[in-house]
């Protein structure tokens, strides 16, 4: 079946300006995170929705940065103002509910700010 | 949080088995340990997990030490597509709260030669 699909796949941009990343999840899961990993750096989390529940914006790293799900299906991140240490890859993930459910990642967004 | 120590990288032979060894000697009684793997420009891939019994599916076995400080994943028969950065971590399920943000160490880079 269909994984989690993420667009674009990469994205350019200029510093100041704002961007929005797409994450499709997996029919069904109710579970979705966004996660980016730096060059060379491991992952680091940044949000994380369950169905109604409010979500986990813990990992948010400023006011930049934003995420909503609607309808509990396709989420949006949403980083304004973009800074060159903004480039990174975006991961998103899904996952059905329960202890243990692995997570199933896309391919992520790879930003480039210049 | 309980952590866990990877070799750097490793080699391999196409079509011969692999050992990727995890160290986690401070493993808690509720932490299961889970694999994934990461192939160039793609996202994490879940490879499997486990508690305490040794655990079999179609991409890999997960062999856990009876004291459970260390854990080897073994793929039997390596292929080229195995290429990849290897993560060992641990899900810690018996205090709840936020044990679904992955953190993913530095992990083991596993050539497979031709």
């Amino acid at each position: 079946g269909a994984g989690v699909s993420q667009s674009p796949s990469n994205k350019v941009t200029e510093k100041g300006k704002d961007v929005e990343l797409r994450c499709d999840p997996i029919s069904g899961h109710t579970a979705l995170y966004w996660y980016r990993q730096s060059l060379g750096q491991g992952l680091e989390f940044l949000i994380y929705f369950q169905g109604n529940s409010a979500p986990d914006k813990s990992g948010l790293p400023s006011d930049r940065f934003s995420a909503e799900r609607t309808g509990g299906s396709v989420s949006t991140l949403t980083i304004q103002r973009t800074q060159q240490e903004d480039s990174a890859v975006y991961l998103c993930a899904s996952s059905r509910l329960g202890d243990n459910q692995p997570q199933h990642f896309g391919d992520g967004t790879r930003l480039s700010i210049l | 949080d309980a952590k866990t120590t990877q070799p750097n990288s490793m080699e391999s032979n196409e079509e011969e088995p692999v050992h990727l060894p995890c160290n986690h000697s401070t493993i808690s009684g509720t932490d299961y340990i889970h694999w994934y793997r990461q192939l160039p420009s793609q996202g994490p891939e879940y490879v499997i997990h486990g508690l305490t019994s040794n655990v079999n599916n179609r991409m890999a076995s997960l062999a856990i030490a009876e004291d459970r400080k260390s854990s080897t994943l073994i793929l039997h028969r390596a292929t080229l597509r195995d290429a990849a950065v290897y993560y060992c971590i641990l899900r810690d399920w018996g205090r709840g709260g936020s044990n679904y943000k992955l953190t993913f160490g530095k992990g083991t880079l596993l050539t497979v030669n031709p």
